[in-house]
């Protein structure tokens, strides 16, 4: 089953203690990104790789890093969290950067 | 102006009804058009997938591009509770931009 996949879930955290959300992907896509959903903000960007070792900003880039060091996963990691990262956070994949997206099912992280 | 618009909502429909969701768009590169379903804590999952404009049907779902207005369409027929979700429009040139979504509840 094609299928993008993210862990944890859930997860509840303290200021400033590092944590990595993972993300793989099964079709071959060559395009990921990851993206943050806030209440009347909607899906934005923070991170994409348009294939393995390449990678860029999105529109919110600030106090995330991501790695793409093999094609099928994507991880997001924060290195030092804020509470106002406290959000619900989606992986997506795609074959190509404007072709449809397939997204994982979510994390929905709080920072305390 | 902000390149997608989308009305968020809530709408709410009687069961049966047909459901008719829009956004509208400001930037005319824009050449595929989707709509993606969110049902609550679950993440988006692409409905519709259109190139050009006109219309497109897929079982009780239409989905309508009108380029020459930069207008997008979302039709819903015998709309049922298990429709009750977010609806997002999303288009893309280079890269895909999506709308916020708009609350959807169908009442039994």
């Amino acid at each position: 089953e094609a299928q993008v996949t993210q862990n944890p879930r859930y997860l509840i955290t303290v200021t400033g203690k590092k944590l990595t959300v993972t993300c793989s992907q099964n079709m071959n896509h060559e395009y990921m990104s990851w993206y943050r959903q806030d209440p009347g903000l909607g899906l934005r960007q923070i991170y994409y790789s348009m294939n393995v070792e390449v990678t860029d900003k999105g529109d919110v880039p600030e106090g995330y890093k991501v790695s793409r060091k093999e094609k099928r996963n994507f991880p997001l990691i924060l290195e030092s969290p804020s509470p106002n990262q406290t959000s619900l956070y989606f992986c997506a994949s795609s074959f190509l950067m404007n072709t449809e997206a397939f997204f994982g099912q979510g994390t929905r992280l709080t920072v305390v | 102006q902000k390149e997608v618009e989308q009305d968020p909502g809530p709408l709410s429909v009687p069961e049966g009804a047909i459901v008719s969701l829009n956004c509208t768009y400001s930037n005319s590169a824009f050449q595929y058009f989707m709509w993606y379903r969110q049902y609550s804590r679950k993440g988006p999952e692409l409905l519709m997938y259109t190139y050009s404009s006109g219309n497109k049907e897929d079982g009780r779902f239409t989905a309508q591009v009108d380029k020459s207005s930069k207008y997008i369409s979302l039709f819903i027929r015998d709309s049922q509770p298990s429709d009750s979700a977010t609806y997002l429009c999303a288009m893309s040139d280079d890269k895909i931009i999506f709308g916020k979504g708009t609350r959807l509840h169908i009442l039994p």
